[in-house]
């Protein structure tokens, strides 16, 4: 069964603007990881945040993270062309298994 | 290699056929993972191996699928008596003891007819 589910599915926006995309989980976390997936292939690590964390950066991303409310958003500011692909979440754990869930994942689509 | 490496890339197979997976994680990585990936989807989760330890196989759908690790390299994913259903992108992906990332081959696309 997935851990995540990813809103929006689809996202898309024109070059410069700002992407905004959220994931919420139902069990508690050690972390929490951002990846990207171009073509429907092999995903990259992005941005790992953990539990203890609220926020995190990394060039023009920025993570957020409440675990309150189960949820994750990442933010991909001045967006270019290249960024379009699918972003997934990924959730381990706190039974330290290193047992990654990942998300539905969302669909971004940056017009040039 | 420099990454993880999957092979074949592309598997075209009949309904009742029997495939094998291959898998060759980063040297040295001791976890190894298999998702299941169907068009347009997210990622299922199918196996974990850690090291020696007994392997996570809570994902696999069905009696149909296995997987074996050979300590801590090649990895293959045997699906028999393969299904329509069973049609999907399968991802590999190891990660080294010092750290939570994992690093992701490019994937089989298997094509049940």
């Amino acid at each position: 069964s997935q851990q995540g589910e990813e809103d929006p599915q689809a996202l898309s926006i024109q070059e410069g603007e700002n992407a905004t995309m959220n994931c919420s989980y139902k069990t508690s976390i050690n972390n929490l990881q951002w990846y990207r997936q171009n073509s429907g292939r092999g995903l990259v690590h992005l941005i790992l945040i953990r539990s203890n964390e609220r926020e995190k950066h990394s060039g023009r991303l920025r993570v957020t993270l409440d675990t309150s409310k189960k949820s994750s958003s990442l933010l991909i500011t001045a967006s270019r062309a290249a960024d379009t692909a699918s972003y997934f979440c990924a959730t381990e754990g706190t039974s330290g298994t290193y047992k990654y869930i990942f998300g539905t994942g969302t669909r971004l689509k940056v017009l040039a | 290699g420099a990454g993880v490496s999957q092979s074949p890339s592309n598997k075209v197979t009949e309904k009742g056929k029997d495939v094998e997976l291959r898998c060759d994680p980063i040297s040295g990585h001791t976890a190894l993972y298999w998702y299941r990936q169907r068009l347009g989807q997210g990622l299922e989760f199918l196996i974990y191996f850690q090291g020696n330890s007994a392997p996570d196989k809570s994902g696999l759908p069905s009696d149909r699928f296995s997987a074996e690790r050979t300590g801590e390299s090649v990895s293959t994913l045997t699906i028999q008596r393969t299904q329509q259903e069973d049609s999907a992108v399968y991802l590999c992906a190891s990660r080294p003891d010092s750290s939570e990332k994992l690093f992701f081959g490019s994937g089989t696309q298997l094509s049940v007819l």
